[in-house]
């Protein structure tokens, strides 16, 4: 079975600074997907950015990018130049892909990010 | 457009009731799950469909049971209703193959008095 791990279960940052969150994994698969979502205090969750694991290229949506370390079973997200709407709780999730069928989506805890003035 | 919306946004209702919740995707994906989201926010898949046939079905008790129509919508239903069914429910689509996204409804509360 895999397992999330978030170990940050608080942050906080100052308006246009960065800050990253962690996320370890642990898995014995080789093909998986990892991503961010975001879920703002109106409950939506939201897709941030994803990662196939058989690319080593690091994956970037605009202001967030992610650090994936495969061998070390790590997946981080950056925040650069955070915003005030960026307050939510990150979730890391795990997805392992099999061929044809569809498969459930693994969460960590969660870290709260609030971003201060 | 709603991509994934669920009804109600909130239940309230008392120990023992019958309710359901209802979802309904128009993105054309082929699977939907429904995920659980406890008091302290952690999210646990309860069940997933693909093309209407039941792939996933987590350790949920029988009291919930989940019916697909047809691709676009997965409901919830649960019987004799507890305290400790109180959570956020969401909803939840994707494809099967390629593009594994899934995009999430915005949840219903549900408060068990």
């Amino acid at each position: 079975a895999q397992t999330v791990t978030q170990s940050q279960p608080e942050m906080s940052v100052q308006e246009a600074e960065t800050v990253t969150l962690s996320c370890t994994y642990d898995t014995s698969e080789n093909n998986y997907y990892l991503f961010w979502y975001k879920q703002p205090p109106s409950r939506q969750m939201i897709l941030v950015i994803r990662q196939e694991a058989y690319k080593q290229q690091n994956a970037t949506e605009n202001r967030f990018s992610v650090n994936f370390q495969k061998a070390a079973k790590s997946f981080s997200l950056k925040i650069s130049d955070s915003q005030l709407g960026d307050t939510a709780m990150y979730f890391c999730a795990f997805y392992r892909s099999s061929t044809g069928t569809a498969s459930k989506l693994t969460f960590g805890t969660g870290t709260r990010l609030q971003v201060t003035l | 457009d709603t991509a994934v919306s669920q009804t109600p946004k909130y239940l309230v209702t008392q120990m023992g009731n019958d309710k359901s919740i209802k979802c309904e995707q128009n993105l054309g994906h082929d699977t939907m799950y429904w995920y659980k989201q406890d008091s302290k926010k952690f999210l646990k898949i309860m069940f997933s469909y693909n093309n209407k046939e039941l792939i996933i079905n987590e350790t949920v008790p029988n009291r919930f049971s989940p019916k697909s129509p047809d691709k676009a919508h997965l409901n919830l239903h649960i019987n004799s209703l507890e305290l400790g069914d109180s959570a956020v429910y969401f909803c939840a689509s994707s494809h099967s193959q390629g593009a594994f996204e899934q995009y999430f409804g915005p949840g219903t509360r549900l408060t068990v008095t």
